[in-house]
């Protein structure tokens, strides 16, 4: 395993409902990235964290917002919740800012917005 | 145009075949390139890098053509086990992206 964790494994909401997702990255990783992967999709990047700063951010609106902590953990949050933010939402973890080869991926928080 | 494209599949091989995936990607400046295994409701785990002068892993073989932008993956020998989704991801500078994957599916 990766040692990424992140919590909860499932969550259930409702529309226009708010929503926070955690992720606590490996021992020694000071780089957070989240992505949504909607079911038949590849997963697409949302934003990453480097050192507790905003490093990057993908194609979405400014309802998804994140935190990273100084222990480099870190916070998805999605305010006002749309059925399509149905999806699994993975964070990955790494000590550089750096590409995909460089990063550990979380199992995931399935989300589903009724 | 999405940036990076795969056949969606599935692939349906029997045991002990060779397959192989196309990405085709539309971004020349893309800088590096990877193929990543999901398996079904887990978490996408990287297979290879993927480099000009092409690649090998055990039974896996990546390349990479730059001129007409796309990568490949050959597996041979194909294992049950090789049962999975096979993601393309392309990176330049700050952007990461993922194809939607090609499903794999070995047949005993």
């Amino acid at each position: 395993e990766t040692g990424v964790t992140q919590s909860p494994t499932h969550l259930i909401k409702t529309r226009g409902q708010q929503v926070t997702l955690r992720c606590s990255s490996q021992s020694g990783h000071n780089t957070v990235s989240w992505y949504q992967q909607a079911l038949g999709q590849g997963p697409q990047f949302i934003f990453q964290y480097y050192r507790e700063e905003e490093n990057g951010r993908g194609n979405f609106p400014p309802r998804f917002s994140g935190l990273q902590f100084p222990n480099y953990s870190s916070e998805l949050n999605v305010n006002a919740l749309e059925l399509d933010d149905s999806a699994l939402y993975l964070c990955a973890s790494s000590f550089l800012a750096g590409g995909p080869d460089t990063q550990y991926f979380g199992p995931g928080t399935r989300l589903t917005v009724l | 145009r999405k940036e990076v494209e795969q056949d969606p599949g599935p692939f349906n091989v029997p045991e002990g075949a060779t397959v192989a995936f196309n990405c085709t990607y539309s971004n020349s400046a893309s800088q590096s390139f990877f193929w990543y295994r999901q398996d079904c409701r887990k978490e996408p785990k990287l297979l290879m890098s993927v480099y000009s002068s092409g690649n090998e892993d055990g039974r896996f073989t990546a390349q990479l053509n730059r001129a007409s932008q796309y990568i490949s993956l050959l597996i041979r020998d194909s294992k049950l086990s090789d049962s999975a989704t096979y993601l393309c991801v392309v990176s330049r500078d700050d952007k990461i992206i993922f194809g939607k994957g090609t499903r794999l599916h070995i047949l005993p």
